[in-house]
């Protein structure tokens, strides 16, 4: 199947920093991404579709000037987590749709584990 | 909106069972249900995947079974083996654009050696 990677897969930060997170389609373009939100032992929810050239769509309740995502390429896609919060402590994955099987089937990146202190 | 309901949340089987793992949606227009399987620590990776215009999908021992008109999907493991254990996702979407996908909230499946 399709690559989808993220850097970093971890980091830690302290309470009011910023931090990026990068989500990359290895091997094919995509013009649309999602990012995800998963808290221990829940399950993955959407918080904004990213896409390439412009604004991204964000979920009813995610902060759009909190989570900053911008789509510079077709083939990457950055989520900022702006003045982070220990509350903003969460395994973030992001996901990009498979060209190859008419854009219905996503494949997900490793994720990136943010621990704000 | 689309809601989907996911059960049971867990779930132990001795090796060489099966295990099955039931979904419930509420939208009728969704049409694409796939399966995700995830380790700890890691993303999902897609198992398996039904259109709704299909009723069922085997892949060796992995078999997913859609009843369109109760709005019911399944996931079924057969022969389980101790690597199986993880934590299994349902999904839903529908040909809104973006197919946007909602989940269940996971099934731990635990195979005992």
């Amino acid at each position: 199947g399709a690559v989808v990677s993220q850097h970093p897969s971890r980091v830690i930060c302290k309470s009011g920093t910023s931090v990026k997170i990068e989500c990359r389609s290895l091997d094919f373009q995509a013009t649309t991404m999602f990012w995800y939100r998963q808290f221990p032992k829940q399950s993955l929810m959407l918080m904004a579709t990213s896409n390439e050239g412009s604004k991204a769509t964000y979920e009813q309740g995610v902060e759009k000037d909190k989570f900053l995502i911008n789509h510079a390429s077709l083939t990457l896609s950055t989520l900022t987590v702006t003045s982070a919060h220990p509350e903003d402590s969460s395994f973030y994955i992001c996901s990009a749709p498979s060209p190859q099987r008419a854009g219905e089937t996503q494949y997900f990146g490793p994720g990136t584990r943010l621990l704000v202190l | 909106g689309e809601n989907v309901e996911q059960h049971p949340s867990t779930l132990s089987v001795q090796e060489g069972d099966s295990a099955v793992i039931k979904c419930t949606y509420s939208d009728s227009a969704s049409n694409y249900f796939p399966w995700y399987k995830q380790e700890l620590g890691k993303g999902p990776q897609l198992i398996i995947d039904i259109r709704s215009n299909v009723g069922e999908k085997k892949d060796q021992r992995i078999a997913v079974t859609l009843n369109k008109t109760a709005k019911h999907f399944s996931l079924h493991i057969t022969e389980t083996q101790p690597e199986d254990s993880a934590v299994y996702f349902c999904a839903a979407s529908k040909p809104s654009g973006t197919y946007k996908y909602i989940f269940g909230t996971g099934t731990r499946l635990k195979v005992l050696a």
